[in-house]
C-alpha cells in the first residue's frame, strides 16, 4: 500500500525557536496534503490543506503566519511552527490522498510529537 | 457544521469478547463514513468504509453499517484478538470534499 512518512517523529525545542516538520509520500505523488493537529484524548483537527504549487488553505482559527506550509514538490510538504511556544506542543499528523479506482483514500503519516519547553 | 461523536474509552476486553464502539454523526448532505485504526507507533489506516445509507463496511472481522435513520456507524467485531489492541477513529467526509472530520478516538486494549 501507499506510504506516507514524517520527519522527525519527535522533537523538543526551546520557546521562541522554529521547528520544521516534513511529510513525504514515498511511492506516489500528491498534489494535495493535509495537516492535522491532535491534542491528548481529542480528535484530529484539520489545520490546513497543502497545495503543490500554490498557497495552502487554512482552516478557520489557524494562524497562517504561525504555521507555515510549503508544498515544495509532488512528494513533499513541510509544516514550520514559527516562534514556538508551549501551547504549540502537540501531535502533528499529515495525510495524502491517492486515487484508488473511483475513490480517493487518505494515507496518513505516523505523526510528529512536538514539545516546546 | 459536521461532527462525529464517538464512544469514549479506554475500552478493555478479554480475548474472544464481542466488541462494539459507538459512533454517531451530524452532517449536511450525504457523507461517507469511515473507521480508521492506529496501531502503536504507526499512522492511521483505513479499516472500513461505507458510502451510502444501509451500506455495510467490513474488514478483518470488523463490521459497521451506515444507519441514516439513527445517524450512526457503530463498529462491531464478534471475537476480538490481542492484535486488535489499537486506537479506533470514526470519521466522515462530505460528498465532493476531501476533508475528514474525526471523532475523538477510542483506545481498545485486549487482554489474553
Amino acid at each position: 500500500g501507499a506510504v506516507v512518512s514524517q520527519h522527525p517523529s519527535w522533537v523538543i525545542c526551546k520557546s521562541g525557536t522554529s521547528v520544521k516538520i516534513e511529510c513525504r509520500s514515498l511511492d506516489f505523488q500528491a498534489t494535495t496534503m493535509f495537516w492535522y493537529r491532535q491534542f491528548p484524548k481529542q480528535s484530529l483537527m484539520l489545520m490546513a490543506t497543502s497545495n503543490e504549487g500554490s498557497k495552502a488553505t487554512y482552516e478557520q482559527g489557524v494562524e497562517k503566519d504561525k504555521f507555515l506550509i510549503n508544498h515544495a514538490s509532488l512528494t513533499l510538504s513541510t509544516l514550520t511552527v514559527t516562534s514556538a511556544h508551549p501551547e504549540d506542543s502537540s501531535f502533528y499528523i499529515c495525510s495524502a490522498p491517492l486515487k484508488l479506482e473511483s475513490y480517493n483514500e487518505q494515507f496518513f503519516g505516523p505523526g510528529t510529537r512536538l514539545t516546546v519547553l | 457544521g459536521d461532527s462525529v461523536t464517538q464512544m469514549e474509552g479506554p475500552v478493555t476486553l478479554s480475548e474472544e469478547a464481542f466488541l462494539t464502539i459507538n459512533c454517531t454523526y451530524t452532517a449536511t448532505g450525504y457523507p461517507s463514513l469511515f473507521w480508521y485504526v492506529q496501531y502503536p507507533g504507526e499512522g492511521l489506516q483505513l479499516l472500513l468504509k461505507a458510502t451510502k445509507a444501509d451500506d455495510k463496511g467490513s474488514n478483518k472481522g470488523f463490521e459497521a453499517t451506515y444507519r441514516k435513520e439513527t445517524t450512526s456507524f457503530h463498529l462491531e467485531k464478534g471475537s476480538v484478538q490481542v492484535s486488535d489492541s489499537a486506537v479506533y477513529f470514526c470519521a466522515l467526509r462530505n460528498f465532493g470534499n476531501e476533508k475528514l472530520t474525526f471523532g475523538t478516538g477510542t483506545r481498545l486494549t485486549i487482554i489474553p
